[in-house]
């Protein structure tokens, strides 16, 4: 099992573009989700998703969509990058539901925005 | 505002000795989690702590949730230099309506030999 995959591991884009971080989980996990990281803040959560086409929102959504439209993949889309989403994101999974269990994480995508 | 508060942030202690984090916070929650994340690297789980008073050992880890459930610590005795990392502890709890994963701001560790 690869687990929790993400890419791309770096990225740096100009203000004003848009991306597609990829993430993908072998684990056939109902729940996955997306965290940024900001130092001093922990990990926040951004969107998750517990299932096959349901996806909701977390803690910071803004600037952000999600989709899910298999249980093994969840991208993450920046539509306008701003400087201000110059963090280390990482993408999570795990069995059922979003609490109580254990959150598979992947090695994370780090992003400059410039 | 953070729903989870850790402290210290920051710690540098030497090999061997004892130190304490403690994840606080003003929620109930149903469980409390703790992670450890190394540098370029996603946090892995620890420990699940659900029963208020409960206490959990790994090693030369002691995990502890509150009785009240809103208030956990890690202790760990005699320190190694392998211990260093980011622990993050990460709160269940109901939050809009569904219930979700509450990450502390982390304690950053450094142990030197």
């Amino acid at each position: 099992n690869a687990g929790v995959t993400q890419t791309p591991k770096f990225q740096v884009l100009k203000t004003g573009q848009s991306m597609t971080l990829q993430c993908a989980q072998d684990m056939n996990h109902e729940y996955m989700s997306w965290y940024r990281q900001d130092p001093g803040m922990g990990l926040r959560l951004i969107h998750y998703s517990v299932g096959a086409g349901i996806t909701d929102q977390g803690e910071v959504p803004n600037g952000y969509n999600v989709s899910r439209s298999t249980t093994e993949d969840f991208p993450l889309r920046l539509l306008s990058a701003a400087p201000s989403q110059t963090s280390v994101y990482f993408c999570a999974s795990s069995p059922l539901g979003g609490g109580g269990e254990t959150q598979y994480f992947g090695p994370g995508t780090r992003l400059l925005v410039l | 505002t953070q729903l989870l508060e850790q402290s210290p942030q920051f710690l540098s202690i030497q090999e061997g000795e004892n130190l304490t984090v403690y994840c606080n916070s003003s929620s109930v929650f149903s469980s409390l989690q703790w992670y450890r994340q190394e540098p370029g690297e996603g946090p892995v789980l620890l420990v699940t702590v659900v029963t208020g008073g409960e206490v959990k050992k790994l090693k030369r880890l002691t995990f502890q949730f509150g009785d009240a459930r809103k208030d956990s610590s890690l202790h760990i005795t005699a320190a190694q230099p392998g211990d260093t990392g980011l622990y993050l502890c990460a709160g269940v709890g109901i939050i809009q309506g569904a219930q979700k994963l509450v990450f502390g701001q982390g304690t950053r560790l450094t142990i030197n030999p």
